[in-house]
């Protein structure tokens, strides 16, 4: 089974701290993406990944940042938190068309 | 904005009845429609896909209706069950780097 796990479960940063969210896959898949979840708003991608050191915009990656190092482990960055960054957020990986997903991060940024 | 417009935001249904959630979207260039279904505390889980050169696919109790010129995709539970609560959201997918875009989700609850 394909698994993918994120570093928390549950995470409370203050204003201006630096976030790290890791996500790691285990079935060597080329795809990982990085979406935040919000209630009415659905799964919004933030950035994507297809390779290693490679990495793509996707809907809303205003004040976040990804990195890439290894095929099996993509990082989520926040440089400087704020209050609206608060949020579900959900790593993926694909091979071929399905996506497989953690179990989320909730974020909360005081 | 949403690429992927989903609605209703929430069903209620009694068991044994059928659940209906649509989804409609604008770009043709989407070439890979999927549902996902999500419980409280997980990601969500593929549940059921289709491509766009096929109207209809059925898994079990969970069919896709597709209309192509419509733009319009939808998601049927049949004799729905208490254990198919869960949050359902529609997809499609842009592009060979499987770029997804879903919808906003649908919580469905199944009464007893």
């Amino acid at each position: 089974d394909v698994k993918v796990t994120q570093s928390s479960r549950y995470l409370v940063k203050r204003t201006g701290e630096k976030v790290f969210l890791e996500c790691v896959q285990d079935m060597d898949h080329e795809n990982m993406f990085w979406y935040r979840q919000d209630p009415g708003l659905g799964l919004r991608l933030i950035y994507f990944s297809y390779d290693v050191k490679m990495k793509e915009k996707g809907d809303i990656p205003e004040g976040y940042s990804v990195s890439r190092e290894k095929k099996e482990r993509f990082s989520l960055i926040l440089e400087s938190a704020s209050t609206n960054q608060t949020s579900m957020y959900l790593c993926a990986s694909s091979l071929f068309t399905e996506q497989f997903f953690g179990p989320g991060t909730r974020l909360t940024v005081l | 904005q949403q690429q992927v417009k989903q609605s209703p935001q929430s069903l209620i249904v009694q068991k044994g009845g059928i659940s209906i959630i649509n989804c409609a979207y604008e770009n043709t260039a989407f070439d890979y429609f999927p549902w996902y279904q999500q419980f409280p505390g997980k990601g969500p889980a593929l549940l059921i896909a289709i491509r766009p050169d096929v109207s209809e696919k059925k898994e079990g109790r969970f069919t896709i209706s597709f209309n192509k010129s419509a733009k319009q995709f939808s998601l049927h539970i049949m004799d729905s069950q208490p254990g198919d609560s869960a949050t359902y959201f529609c997809a499609a997918r842009l592009g060979n780097n499987n770029d997804m875009r879903f919808g906003a989700g649908t919580r469905l609850t199944v009464k007893p």
